[in-house]
């Protein structure tokens, strides 16, 4: 399985909204509704921030969006704020019963 | 709430073989939740290695399928990771984390393991 495609790199000023895409195949972002969002600061474990496409978990702000279209998902962050700049990762299970994580985006907040 | 700690050696040398525990808390480890292990080389993005259930059914990603294996010890609510044939390349930091309804969910906070004599 190959990994998930995103942009190496995202930046915006705060207060703006960026949107991270997520680009995968039928079988795994097309193939199901299960695809995850993480926010990694260096040094802390990943923290989940959206799941099954655009479910945010208890205490995630709401400033975290995610959608998909066909074989590809997005993560929105409106808002920016200078505590969004980390590592994101987009993660979707599999038709074999398997995840499969993004190459990874870094923000960046001007 | 979940919570895993990892427990592994630190230091492998090459073509050696990595044991990594991962301790469960606040569950036990025969509930409904799936086990994973999940690993991030210096630099590079997130991997996921495999994961297991208590009743030992596993899932691998193909790409080490042939070098892990995940086990679970109910008397002492842990799971295991062993990979094998250890180079360079599997210099990571190494999570534990549970697979329950779809998601990753990671549980601990890594522990560093660097292949080298």
């Amino acid at each position: 399985q190959s990994a998930l495609t995103q942009p190496a790199s995202v930046s915006g000023s705060p207060g703006q909204s960026i949107t991270i895409s997520c680009a995968g195949t039928t079988s795994d972002v097309g193939g199901y509704n299960y695809v995850s969002w993480y926010q990694h600061h260096p040094g802390k474990a990943p923290r989940l921030m959206i799941f099954d496409v655009s479910n945010r978990p208890s205490g995630v702000s709401n400033r975290f969006s995610g959608s998909k279209s066909g074989n590809t998902a997005s993560l929105t962050i409106s808002g920016l704020q200078a505590e969004d700049e980390a590592d994101y990762y987009c993660s979707s299970y599999t038709t074999s019963s398997t995840y499969v994580f993004g190459t990874g985006t870094k923000v960046t907040v001007l | 709430q979940v919570q895993l700690q990892e427990s592994g050696p630190g230091l492998v040398e090459p073509s050696g073989t990595l044991s990594l525990t991962c301790a469960v808390s606040g569950a036990s480890i025969s509930s409904t939740d799936w086990w994973s292990c999940v690993r991030q080389p210096p630099g590079k993005g997130l991997e996921w290695i495999g994961q297991i259930y208590h009743t030992g059914i596993t899932t691998y990603n193909p790409s080490l399928k042939s070098r892990v294996t995940l086990s679970v010890d109910e008397s002492k609510n842990h799971f295991s990771l062993t990979l094998t044939s250890m180079t360079a390349a599997d210099t990571a930091v190494y999570y534990c984390a549970t697979s329950s309804y779809y998601r990753v969910e990671f549980r601990g906070q890594g522990t560093m393991v660097t292949v080298s004599s």
